[in-house]
């Protein structure tokens, strides 16, 4: 069965550092999502990616956050200057175009520790 | 407006029983409600879902009840097993879906035998 696939699972990383999570969504997917779910809450939603830019974003995804895909397979999220509020599990997840199938596919997520 | 409340907290509920779990959600521009069962150290994953023209989906021994008017649905896990343990959260979107999910604060059930 097509997997989401994140790396890496666990990082720990210093406050101010910058931090990339890398995702390779399902192939044939075309809209792709991260979320963010501190520990013992909720999932929240961060941005979502659609056709090589951002289609949506919440509160949360400031200046500090980024998104790309640089090479047509994976889809990376970039956090410039971490703080230890940013301690969470980022989920990536992705999609089929087809409209009204909203069944996203999650990755296993990338638990990211800021000391 | 944008939140979907999710109750209870946690559950515990002998091997066999009924697990339910409800969620309700205030804008009434929702249009796709799913349920994701998410286990230890694994992303959530697609459960079931309903859309608000139904009332009621089964998929096995998982079914959710929604009652449109009341801004409410729930789930209900028949015949629970110990595998059924595992956080799980309501979630809402507008649009058929095609927004982003906003999703519920969880349910953790453990299924003890």
């Amino acid at each position: 069965e097509p997997e989401v696939t994140q790396t890496p699972s666990h990082q720990v990383t210093q406050m101010g550092q910058e931090v990339i999570l890398r995702c390779v969504p399902i192939s044939n997917h075309l809209y792709f999502y991260w979320y963010r779910q501190i520990l013992g809450q909720k999932v929240e939603f961060l941005v979502s990616f659609y056709n090589n830019e951002i289609s949506e974003k919440s509160e949360i995804f400031d200046d500090q956050f980024s998104v790309e895909r640089p090479d047509g397979s994976n889809f990376t999220l970039k956090i410039r200057s971490t703080k230890l509020e940013d301690s969470a599990m980022y989920f990536c997840a992705s999609r089929p175009h087809s409209s009204g199938a909203n069944v996203l596919t999650f990755g296993a997520g990338s638990r990211l520790t800021v000391l | 407006q944008q939140q979907v409340k999710q109750s209870p907290q946690s559950l515990i509920v002998q091997k066999g029983g009924i697990s339910i779990i409800n969620c309700a959600y205030e804008n009434t521009a929702f249009d796709y409600f799913p349920w994701y069962q998410q286990f230890p150290g694994k992303g959530p994953a697609l459960l079931i879902a309903i859309r608000p023209d139904v009332s009621e989906k089964k998929e096995g021994r998982f079914t959710i009840s929604f009652n449109k008017s009341a801004k409410q649905f729930s789930l209900h896990i028949m015949d629970s097993q110990p595998g059924d343990s595992a956080t799980y959260f309501c979630a809402a979107s507008m649009d058929s879906g095609n927004t982003p999910l906003v999703f519920g604060k969880g349910t953790r059930l453990s299924v003890i035998a």
